[in-house]
């Protein structure tokens, strides 16, 4: 099975920060990788897919990028919007989930 | 507008059963790989089970192999899982996701809860 490791697990941050997420497989699932966001009690939504490419509607200061093994979700300028969780998923062999990492306000 | 809409969810004993249902609207589902994925209390995702388009491939996590069972019915739009011998860590918000296009999930349903317990 392949495993996800994501990073930080919690990750504080204020508005209009620069913010970076890891996400790291245990073996190459290049370019199979998506990102969601979910806030509480609502379903996740996805982000990035193809580990760059922004889903439709999706605001620009959202990017992903990585290859390989290791990836990376980028908020270029983080907004109160954004204070969430975010997951990576792969889905290069079935589909496994990162734990996950909550954003916080600093 | 493209809806998913899960139902079936409830408090149920370990060792029962119960069977969730996602009714689907507003996007062509008879072409679109459907999911289910989990959320324990608290916790973070985890995907369930998958099954393709025409019913052809149907897959199934560690975790649940065995005890579930993924079906759909396209001429009605809708998408099931058959959960058996419910365990108390089966306890979650269970998600119908949608893939239209790739493998990764663009389409989400609000979720339904199912608790196990005695």
């Amino acid at each position: 099975d392949i495993q996800v490791t994501q990073s930080p697990s919690t990750l504080s941050a204020s508005v209009g920060d620069r913010v970076t997420i890891t996400c790291r497989a245990s073996q190459r699932i290049s370019p199979w990788l998506a990102w969601y966001q979910q806030k509480p009690g609502k379903a996740p939504k996805l982000l990035i897919y193809e580990a760059s490419t922004l889903e439709s509607g999706v605001p620009s200061r959202f990017s992903g990028s990585g290859s390989g093994t290791e990836f990376t979700l980028t908020i270029s300028s983080l907004q109160p919007d954004d204070f969430a969780t975010y997951y990576c998923q792969q889905y290069d062999t079935y589909w496994t989930f990162g734990q996950g990492t909550k954003v916080e306000i600093k | 507008e493209v809806q998913l809409v899960e139902s079936g969810g409830g408090l149920v004993k370990p060792g029962g059963s119960l069977r969730l249902s996602c009714a689907a609207s507003g996007f062509d589902f008879s072409t679109c790989s459907m999911n289910w994925v989990r959320q324990a209390p608290g916790k973070g995702l985890e995907w369930v089970s998958s099954i393709t388009s025409i019913s052809s491939y149907m897959y199934y996590a560690d975790s649940v192999k065995g005890r579930f069972t993924v079906s759909r019915d396209n001429a009605k739009n809708s998408l099931f899982l058959q959960m058996n011998s419910l365990r108390v860590e089966d306890t979650a918000v269970y998600y119908c996701a949608g893939a239209p296009v790739g493998d990764y999930f663009d389409l989400w349903g609000q979720g339904t809860l199912v608790t196990v317990s005695s």
